[in-house]
This record gives C-alpha cells, sequence and structure tokens, in this order.
C-alpha cells in the first residue's frame, strides 16, 4: 500500500540553526500539506502546497518557514533560524485531488531544538 | 473564529465494550467532518468521514454521527480491543481541505 515518509523521524539542532524536514508523498498525489504538533498538543496546520506553489498558510507559517518541492517526489519544509518553540512532531500529508477525501499522513518528524 | 474541541482528553474502556468519543464544532459552515486515529508515534490515520447533509455514516465496527443543530461530532467504537487504544481526533475541513483538529482524547482499553 502506498505511504508517505518523512526522514528524519528525530532531528536535533540548535537554536538559529536551519533545518530541512523531508517527505515524499504518493506519488500520484497532487495536493501536499504541513503540519505540527507540540508535544501534548493537537495537530495544526502550516501550509498547503498544490501546483508548485503555496495555496495556504497559516500564522504559524512566517518568513522562517518555507516550502519547496524540487524535483517529482520530494516535499521539504525548511525552517531558516530555528528557534526553542519549534520543537514539535512535523507531519506531511498528501492528497490525491479534489476529488479524493482523505489526507494520507506520514510518520512525523520530531523536531528537538536545543 | 473556527474551533474544533473534544469534550474529554481521556477515556478508559473496558475490552469488548463499546466506546463513544465527543467532539464540538463551532463553525456552523463546516461541510465535512473527519475521525483521526493516532498512535503513538505514528501520524494521524483516517479512520472515517461525514458531510454536513448526514447524520449517520457507519464503517467497519465504526460509527459517526452528527448533529447539527448542537454542532456535535461523535465517535462510536463498537467492541473495543487493545489495538484501539490511541488518541483520537476529530477534524473539520475546509474548502481548500485544510484540517483543522481538535485537541484530542486518549482512549486506553483495559483487558
Amino acid at each position: 500500500e502506498p505511504e508517505v515518509t518523512q526522514t528524519p523521524s528525530h532531528q536535533v539542532t540548535q537554536m538559529g540553526q536551519e533545518v530541512i524536514l523531508r517527505c515524499v508523498p504518493i506519488s500520484n498525489h497532487l495536493y501536499f500539506y504541513w503540519y505540527r504538533q507540540i508535544l501534548g498538543q493537537k495537530v495544526e496546520f502550516l501550509v498547503s502546497f498544490y501546483n508548485n506553489e503555496i495555496s495556504e498558510k497559516s500564522e504559524i507559517f512566517d518568513d522562517q518557514f518555507s516550502v519547496e518541492r524540487p524535483d517529482g517526489s520530494n516535499f521539504t519544509l525548511k525552517i531558516r533560524s530555528t528557534k526553542l518553540e519549534d520543537s514539535a512532531m512535523y507531519f506531511c500529508a498528501s492528497l490525491i485531488g479534489l476529488a479524493g477525501n482523505e489526507q494520507f499522513f506520514g510518520p512525523g518528524t520530531r523536531l528537538t531544538v536545543l | 473564529g473556527e474551533s474544533v474541541g473534544l469534550h474529554l482528553p481521556t477515556l478508559s474502556v473496558q475490552e469488548g465494550d463499546n466506546s463513544i468519543i465527543n467532539c464540538a464544532y463551532s463553525n456552523s459552515a463546516s461541510d465535512y467532518f473527519i475521525w483521526y486515529k493516532q498512535e503513538s508515534g505514528k501520524g494521524p490515520q483516517f479512520i472515517i468521514d461525514i458531510r454536513s447533509n448526514m447524520d449517520k455514516r457507519q464503517g467497519q465496527r465504526v460509527t459517526v454521527l452528527l448533529n447539527k443543530t448542537v454542532k456535535h461530532l461523535s465517535l462510536q467504537i463498537a467492541a473495543t480491543q487493545p489495538g484501539d487504544s490511541a488518541v483520537y481526533f476529530c477534524a473539520e475541513r475546509s474548502n481548500d481541505y485544510k484540517l483543522s483538529f481538535g485537541a484530542g482524547t486518549t482512549v486506553t482499553v483495559r483487558a
């Protein structure tokens, strides 16, 4: 069964450093998302991406965040200068298209900012 | 603004009993709702969905009920099994397919 994959599973970084979180969505999906979940809290929407551009972003997704689909398979989330409060689980999700209902989530990357 | 929330943060249920997980939402314009299950260390997993023009939908061992009058959503799990232990989230979907999640209910199944 096709699945969304994410790497790394755990990333530890120093405050102020740049991190890139990587996702490989399901191959025939067209809509891509990043969500985050701070420990013990709910899952929060960050950004949606379609046709090589951002379609919507939340208040969390400020200038320190960016997304990219550098090739036909990867979808990345970059945080330019990490802050302590960026520590969270980051989930990538993909959706086949507007006719589909289910966003498929990856296993997540746990980001720890020290 | 819109909010989606669950009534209780934890639920302990005896194996074999039925579970009911509740969710209240505030955005009356929401037209689509989803229940997700999240096991420890994993991403959210789709369980079942329901459109606002329905009041009930059944899946395998799960039933979702929607009461638009009081903006309430529930997930019923029949014959709860140890593998059902997880955090359950309700979510509403906006027109652009962004998901807004509730806070989650942790279900623990007692043997």
